[in-house]
């Protein structure tokens, strides 16, 4: 098995365009999460789903959107970046929501917006 | 929404047992505490998980007391690569229908030769 796997690894965007960032899971997890980590603010939750079809918001969801067409995909879209959108983003995903649930994560993307 | 206190950094020279403790005031009856490691450039990754009292295995201790409103994170005779930042997770229920598994900010350790 894979795990969770990110792409791309690392990424140069001008502010106001958009991009992807890719999350693909292969352990047939339910529950998948986008955090965001800054200097000195830990890790932020952005957007999580409990399945396939559903999604809710997280601690900083503006700017961001996501979706979950199939278990193993959680794509996490920006619209019109923006320099505060520089960050490291995390993907993670559990067999459910359960808290007594392991999050295993991706090894990030590394975001720059000039 | 944060709902976890840890210290922001710890220092501690190679042998030592470090302790970390996080505050939790606000925890769910059914949540369990989970604890996570993450080395630089890298994600997080599980270390242990407990309900009450104490559990063990072969990476460290969490001890849990009885109101379960904090709990510590032992790791004994740290080494070097033992260098990372801790999270502690609680579950946040917080916002209205909404479960949302929230990180503190974490504790740097920094383990010194």
């Amino acid at each position: 098995n894979a795990g969770v796997t990110q792409t791309p690894k690392f990424q140069v965007l001008k502010t106001g365009q958009s991009m992807t960032l890719q999350c693909a899971q292969d352990m047939n997890h339910e529950y998948m999460s986008w955090y965001r980590q800054d200097p000195g603010m830990g890790l932020r939750l952005i957007h999580y789903s409990v399945g396939a079809g559903i999604t809710d918001q997280g601690e900083v969801p503006n700017g961001y959107n996501v979706s979950r067409s199939t278990t193993e995909d959680f794509p996490l879209r920006l619209l019109s970046a923006a320099p505060s959108q520089t960050s490291v983003y995390f993907c993670a995903s559990s067999y459910n929501r359960g808290l007594n649930e392991k999050l295993f994560f991706g090894s990030g993307t590394q975001l720059s917006v000039l | 929404l944060a709902k976890t206190t840890q210290p922001i950094s710890m220092d501690s020279y190679e042998g030592q047992e470090v302790n970390i403790t996080c505050s939790h005031n606000n925890i769910a009856t059914n949540d369990y505490i989970t604890w996570y490691q993450q080395f630089p450039s890298q994600g997080p990754r599980f270390i242990i998980q407990g309900y009450k009292t104490k559990v063990t295995n072969e990476v460290a201790s969490l001890f849990i007391p009885a109101d379960r409103k904090s709990s510590t994170l032992s790791l004994p005779r740290v080494s070097l690569s033992d260098t990372a930042v801790y999270y502690c997770l609680v579950g946040d229920r917080s916002g209205a229908g909404s479960y949302q598994l929230t990180f503190g900010k974490g504790t740097k350790l920094s383990v010194i030769p």
